[in-house]
């Protein structure tokens, strides 16, 4: 059974590109959620998709935005990169929105 | 202001002996607690969970304690093994399930556990 899959592994990008991070669920979990995780804290919750649909979004600005698709694998998508996007991005899948989630190995993202 | 706190960022524990690693809350409203175990490069493992609605849970070498009055918990690893070393997270969800649901689940910063030989 393979676990939760993200790409790229690394990236770089400059302030005020965007960027696309790509996320593929374990197999049989239609529910997925991204974290952020900064240097030397915890992840915090960016948002969760159910069903290809938003189902809870944490304290992050509209520029954050995601999208679930029928094979519930998932993108999020960051517009207008600030310094202090720089961090690792986590992506969890779960069978159910109420299930533990199981996390990805992440996509280190540096915003120079 | 952080309503999940590991307070203490690394313990070093020698092989053989108890690890302790300790979490406390503000958020009166989470009632499910999980710790998560992380290796460099790699994304967090979850490794056990406990209900408010218990005050212990046990899994093989791990045991997780909930005090509810002091909004505490803590994580007990016995007997600690070289593999054990990695940064432990506690995580919080004010949904009643371990999935943290609409909300997500709410991090703490960490500990790095350091077994020693």
């Amino acid at each position: 059974e393979t676990g939760v899959t993200q790409s790229p592994t690394h990236l770089i990008k400059t302030r005020g590109q965007q960027v696309t991070l790509r996320c593929s669920s374990q197999s049989g979990h239609n529910t997925v959620s991204w974290y952020q995780q900064a240097l030397g804290q915890g992840p915090q919750f960016i948002f969760q998709y159910y069903r290809e649909e938003e189902n809870g979004r944490g304290n992050f600005p509209p520029r954050f935005s995601g999208l679930q698709f029928p094979n519930y694998s998932s993108e999020l998508n960051v517009n207008a990169l600030e310094l202090d996007d720089s961090a690792l991005y986590l992506c969890a899948s779960s069978p159910d929105r109420t299930d533990t989630q199981y996390f990805g190995p992440g996509t280190r993202l540096t915003v120079l | 202001d952080q309503q999940v706190k590991q307070n203490s960022p690394s313990l070093s524990v020698q092989e053989g002996r108890i690890s302790i690693l300790n979490c406390d809350y503000t958020n009166s409203m989470f009632d499910y607690f999980l710790w998560y175990k992380k290796y460099p490069a790699e994304g967090p493992t979850f490794l056990i969970s406990i209900s408010s609605i218990k005050d212990k849970n046990e899994d093989g070498r791990f045991t997780v304690f909930l005090n509810k009055s002091a909004k505490h918990l803590s994580l007990h690893i016995v007997p600690s093994q070289p593999g054990d070393s990695a940064v432990y997270f506690c995580a919080a969800s004010a949904n009643g399930v371990s999935g943290g649901g609409a909300d997500g689940l709410t991090f703490g910063k960490g500990t790095h556990l350091i077994i020693q030989p």
